[in-house]
């Protein structure tokens, strides 16, 4: 079946910092989502990637799509204690939505 | 986007009752619902798929006598944990992603604690 891998697991960073996180599927995606998690909170979703090598980039995050739509990344630059949470990728296979196990940013104020 | 309500946020039973927990699509018709359970520090893992008028698809591993999904309409899902036991303390999550919504929108979550 369709697996979604995510590196790291735990990132510690400097606020001030650079961050990012990868993720990579095991079969050709639709596209791919990223969801952020606060400590406590549910999912919330901030970006879809539909198109093979497509970056978008929402103030401080940059998402990239890999050219083969097998991999993705988020990079946040110039961390803020505000980013604290937990990143996932989800793959999207036709119906179904398969989560990364998520990358836990802490930001060292 | 979606706005998905979900009740209790908090939950703690005995050891063999049951608890029901809803998911309300408020201003969206979701055929389609996902049921998500999260261990601590873990990554969502998907229970089931609530379908509007027919039978949830379980996921593999998932006993469906166990977690018992009703979706009797377009905007209420709701999701029974039978015969409760302090394993199956979780967070439970929906999400509505219905037809022609690519996006999950996700339920706040209720925290199931089972004594």
């Amino acid at each position: 079946g369709q697996q979604v891998m995510q590196i790291p697991q735990y990132q510690h960073v400097q606020e001030g910092e650079d961050f990012t996180t990868y993720c990579n599927s095991s079969t050709t995606l639709s596209n791919i989502q990223w969801y952020k998690q606060r400590p406590g909170g549910h999912p919330v979703f901030l970006i879809q990637l539909v198109k093979s090598g497509e970056v978008k980039k929402q103030k401080r995050l940059t998402f990239q799509f890999g050219e083969a739509k097998k991999n993705s990344s988020l990079h946040i630059t110039a961390t803020q204690t505000t980013d604290v949470g937990t990143y996932f990728c989800a793959g999207h296979y036709g119906q179904n939505f398969v989560f990364g196990p998520g990358t836990r940013l802490s930001v060292l104020p | 986007g979606a706005v998905v309500s979900q009740h209790p946020s908090r939950v703690i039973c005995k050891s063999g009752t049951s608890v029901k927990i809803e998911c309300r699509s408020l201003d969206f018709q979701a055929t389609t619902m996902f049921w998500y359970r999260q261990f601590p520090k873990q990554s969502l893992m998907l229970m089931a798929t609530s379908n509007e008028g027919s039978k949830a698809t379980y996921e593999q591993g998932v006993e469906k006598d166990k977690f018992l999904i009703n979706h009797a309409s377009l905007t209420l899902s709701t999701l029974t944990v039978t015969s409760a036991h302090p394993e199956d303390s979780s967070f439970y999550i929906c999400s509505v992603g219905g037809s022609g919504a690519n996006v999950l929108t996700f339920g706040a979550g209720s925290r199931l604690t089972v004594l």
